[in-house]
């Protein structure tokens, strides 16, 4: 399914360095979600949007800078890598909140390694 | 608040023999409820929701769902498992209130199915 892709699939980098991961929905749908996966934790929710320019905190946020210039696209930036941010990413889309509403979609994951 | 508990890190189970996944949730409005699979190094891919209509709810691959208000459980049943449900499934909540939207992830179940 090439609704939501998240690029690159895996990313090896340094402690310090800037990194970024794409994501890029071709539904336009409303919101859209980063989570991050971790052993024992489940998964849980970095930033979400609700919309272009409508970005908020979720669980986890600290380290992490998102963006919604364009609706399709929800790039997350990890301003000065450590390693405790080695993880899967996955971004998730979803068009509108209510029950009638569609479920929600996942990419395929981002897998990263701060070294 | 919402929350999920998934009351069972790892189950095993032979081939051909029911599987149990155990979930409750806590919630203060009606809830939104999800079960999710992640087959090894996949995405997550949605199984089933409770958006309260019916409490049964049927999804893919032969697995339904009950929703128990007065037990504030959502467990995963399959009569009979297959050698390819091996995976790690997610009891899911959607959020309310100023999190609307987003989901709140059970720590995960891994499912074993032995010959």
């Amino acid at each position: 399914d090439a609704g939501i892709t998240q690029s690159p699939r895996y990313k090896i980098t340094e402690t310090g360095r800037q990194v970024t991961l794409m994501c890029h929905q071709t539904w336009s749908h409303s919101y859209m979600f980063w989570y991050r996966q971790d052993l024992g934790h489940g998964l849980r929710l970095i930033y979400y949007s609700a919309a272009a320019d409508i970005t908020d905190k979720g669980e986890v946020p600290d380290g992490y800078v998102v963006s919604r210039s364009k609706t399709e696209n929800f790039p997350l930036t990890l301003e000065s890598a450590t390693r405790s941010q080695t993880s899967v990413y996955f971004c998730a889309s979803k068009d509108r909140v209510g029950v009638e509403a569609s479920g929600y979609t996942f990419g395929s994951g981002t897998r990263l390694t701060v070294v | 608040a919402q929350s999920v508990t998934q009351l069972d890190s790892h189950v095993s189970v032979s081939e051909g023999t029911p599987v149990l996944l155990r979930c409750n949730y806590s919630s203060s409005y009606s809830p939104s409820l999800f079960w999710y699979v992640q087959h090894p190094n996949k995405g997550l891919q949605l199984l089933l929701k409770y958006t309260s209509a019916a409490t049964l709810v049927k999804g893919i691959n032969g697995f339904e769902a009950e929703f128990k208000k007065s037990e504030t459980s959502f467990h995963l049943t399959k009569p009979s498992a297959h050698m390819s449900d091996a995976a790690e499934y997610f009891c899911v909540v959607s959020g309310t209130g100023g999190s609307q939207g987003n989901l709140i992830f059970g720590k995960g179940t891994k499912l074993s199915v032995k010959p």
